[in-house]
């Protein structure tokens, strides 16, 4: 599995959008990249997920360069609730086959201040 | 979308005695599901694979006689810690793939603080 590398910590203020970068550069060809969120006492939260090039949803994109050793969420216009562990997993999931177990690395703590 | 129940949310417990940690498919099947603990301000560490109908795959340094898996069927599988002790007081998370979503779309249960008094 490919090995992530994350900043421990972000802080930013409401209103302003939030980059962070994920570093995979063992990825193999059939990794997806996934971004979880998660709350103190809660399970993780599903917010993006890519293969290549741009994603977006209803509140992330996901930037993901041709070589694909790297990958950036980007949260727009970040609000107070925001504040949160993000974690960045690589891995593949063959669902008819075998199954891909999701090792998760530090995360990065971002911090939205008001 | 796809919902793992996770229950309790929370146990307290008497050192010596066992808790089971219960995790449910509610609008799918799971054939797999995962198990992990994460201590405070930590990251989540994976414990082991529960597999439908098969035995668990623990990670290494997980022990299978402490921790025992149980996946009956396909929306339930279960996390029994046995004989705990206050080391074991930890936050217990299950997760299990998405229907549809490839390459790490999980969904995750809420989560269960146990605590070993």
């Amino acid at each position: 599995l490919a090995k992530t590398t994350q900043p421990i910590s972000m802080d930013s203020y409401e209103g302003q959008e939030v980059n962070i970068t994920c570093s995979h550069n063992n990825i193999a060809t059939n990794d997806y990249i996934t971004w979880y969120q998660q709350f103190p006492s809660q399970g993780p939260r599903f917010i993006i997920q890519g293969y290549k090039t741009k994603v977006t949803n209803e509140v992330a994109s996901l930037f993901i360069p041709a070589d694909r050793k790297s990958s950036t969420l980007s949260l727009p216009r970040v609000s107070l609730s925001d504040t949160a562990v993000y974690y960045c997993l690589v891995g593949a999931l063959n669902y008819g086959g075998s199954q891909g177990n999701l090792i998760f690395g530090k995360g990065t703590k971002l911090s939205v201040k008001p | 979308g796809a919902v793992v129940s996770q229950h309790p949310s929370r146990v307290i417990c008497k050192s010596g005695t066992s808790v089971k940690i219960e995790c449910r498919s509610l609008d799918f099947q799971a054939t797999t599901m995962f198990w992990y603990r994460q201590f405070p301000k930590k990251s989540l560490m994976l414990m082991a694979t529960s597999n439908e109908g098969s035995k668990a795959t623990y990670e290494q340094g997980v022990e299978k006689d402490k921790f025992l898996i149980n996946h009956a069927s396909l929306t339930l599988s279960t996390l029994t810690v046995t004989s705990a002790h206050p080391e074991d007081s930890s936050f217990y998370i299950c997760s299990a793939p998405v229907p549809g979503q490839n390459g790490g779309g999980y969904t995750f249960g809420s989560g269960t603080r146990l605590t070993v008094v």
